[in-house]
């Protein structure tokens, strides 16, 4: 199994630009998380899907950031417009079931200048 | 101004020796607990897990133990080896129909030869 596959690795954009995550999820795997890791605030929870239907997006910072599961095998999360406080690693995780433990992407490291 | 950082607790151990390492919980009525471990540049990786019906759990090299009466986690690690430093998170799923795991704040294991 190839794992949570997430791109880009890297983005380096400006200020102001809109930004694009991708993820792909493992296959089966039916909740999708996306994390946000930044030295101030740790690992924190932006959104949580469950059969591609979103369930708690409290952790979403603002209307600048969306996120949309079209289909069990993608997930996009994306920053409009993006801002340098938006810097960070974002990872995106699966798990097979409700309740279960959680598989971690490598991560998108995020630099806004 | 200064930025405060997240500083992250921090064990230092001779290669060889044994490791513990804690986490307190917040939930009592967490029933589902995980242990994660980040390397440099990488998402975090399970390694271990114990339901609330256990106290204790073995895997290779690891144990976790779970004290329900005072809410704590403990991560074990024999015979530490360089490979193990990495940052290790603590991670509770509440139940309840929550299913969002819930992340510790983590501890750096730094591992000297």
């Amino acid at each position: 199994d190839a794992g949570v596959i997430q791109s880009p690795r890297h983005e380096v954009t400006e200020m102001g630009q809109e930004v694009t995550l991708r993820c792909k999820p493992i296959s089966g795997h039916n909740s999708l998380f996306w994390y946000r890791q930044t030295m101030m605030r740790g690992l924190e929870l932006l959104i949580y899907f469950n059969n591609n239907v979103p369930i708690d997006d409290s952790g979403m910072p603002e209307d600048r950031f969306s996120a949309k599961m079209p289909n069990a095998s993608f997930s996009t999360l994306k920053i409009q417009p993006s801002e340098p406080r938006d810097s960070a690693v974002y990872f995106c995780a699966s798990s097979p079931l409700q309740g279960d433990r959680v598989f971690f992407g490598p991560g998108t490291r995020l630099t806004v200048l | 101004g200064e930025s405060v950082g997240l500083h992250l607790p921090t064990l230092s151990v001779q290669e060889g020796d044994n490791s513990i390492i804690n986490c307190a919980y917040s939930n009592s009525a967490s029933d589902y607990f995980i242990w994660y471990k980040q390397e440099s540049g990488k998402g975090p990786q399970f390694i271990i897990d114990i339901r609330s019906n256990m106290d204790k759990r073995q895997g290779q090299r690891v144990t976790v133990l779970l004290n329900k009466t005072v809410k704590h986690l403990s991560l074990q690690i024999a015979a530490t080896q360089p490979g193990d430093s990495a940052v290790y998170f603590c991670a509770e799923n509440s139940g309840g129909g929550s299913y969002i795991p819930t992340f510790g704040r983590g501890t750096s294991l730094i591992v000297h030869p």
